[in-house]
């Protein structure tokens, strides 16, 4: 889990509510990342981020927001306009040419 | 888009035997192949990856073969061990700047029984 740290481990929330996830790293990787993991399933890209201040969207980016001010630091909005938020979110990042590293990730409950 | 598939879903074996999981990509510009290793409540663990200039690569008792051909590639255990019980996730993407941007298989549960 090195330098990626992702805060809270678990997260829990009433139906309605917008939540923010954490992802702080000090590994200076330039390019961030949000997976989504659902049980039973691969992981799916959510955001991604190559640089500060810029952001695309993945493939299942309905319903979430992101913002890069810093380079250590990339959090993620799980909007009410997610329709199943409940699920393992994972956090990573990429250095020049290396491989994607994870964080530990957070377990979100909306009920 | 890019599609990958993976198998067998779930891979029990007894310690010693060896393992394959098998993944076939649909994107012929894919380029790089990671491996990750989950266990339960972690995130995934980088365990192997295979660039598409390479067919075969080996690292201690894990090696992956690719046959960019047929678009698939295979992860292969061999001896294994009661801790290399986990999910494995094979996935594939562009490489360059997109080395982050995967494609992800739907994972193995492998077992290993002493």
């Amino acid at each position: 889990d090195g330098g990626i740290t992702q805060s809270p481990k678990y997260l829990f929330r009433k139906e309605g509510q917008n939540v923010t996830l954490s992802c702080e790293q000090n590994l200076n990787h330039d390019a961030m990342y949000w997976y989504r993991q659902d049980p039973g399933q691969g992981l799916r890209l959510i955001y991604y981020s190559q640089i500060v201040n810029d952001f695309q969207k993945g493939d299942i980016a309905e319903g979430y927001s992101v913002s890069r001010e810093k380079k250590e630091s990339f959090p993620l909005t799980v909007t009410s306009a997610q329709k199943n938020p409940t699920a393992f979110y994972l956090c990573a990042t990429t250095g020049q040419d290396q491989p994607l590293y994870f964080g530990p990730g957070t377990r979100l409950t909306v009920t | 888009g890019e599609n990958v598939e993976q198998h067998p879903s779930t891979l029990s074996v007894q310690e010693g035997d060896s393992a394959v999981i098998k993944c076939t990509y649909s994107d012929s510009a894919s380029n790089y192949f990671p491996w990750y290793k989950q266990e339960l409540g972690k995130g995934p663990q980088l365990i192997i990856d295979i660039r598409s200039n390479v067919g075969e690569k080996k690292d201690q008792r894990i090696a992956v073969t690719l046959n960019k051909t047929a678009k698939h590639f295979s992860l292969h255990i061999t001896e294994t061990q009661p801790e290399d019980s986990a999910v494995y996730f094979c996935a594939a993407s562009r490489g360059g700047t997109s080395y982050g941007k995967l494609t992800f298989g739907q994972g193995t549960i492998l077992t290993v029984h002493p």
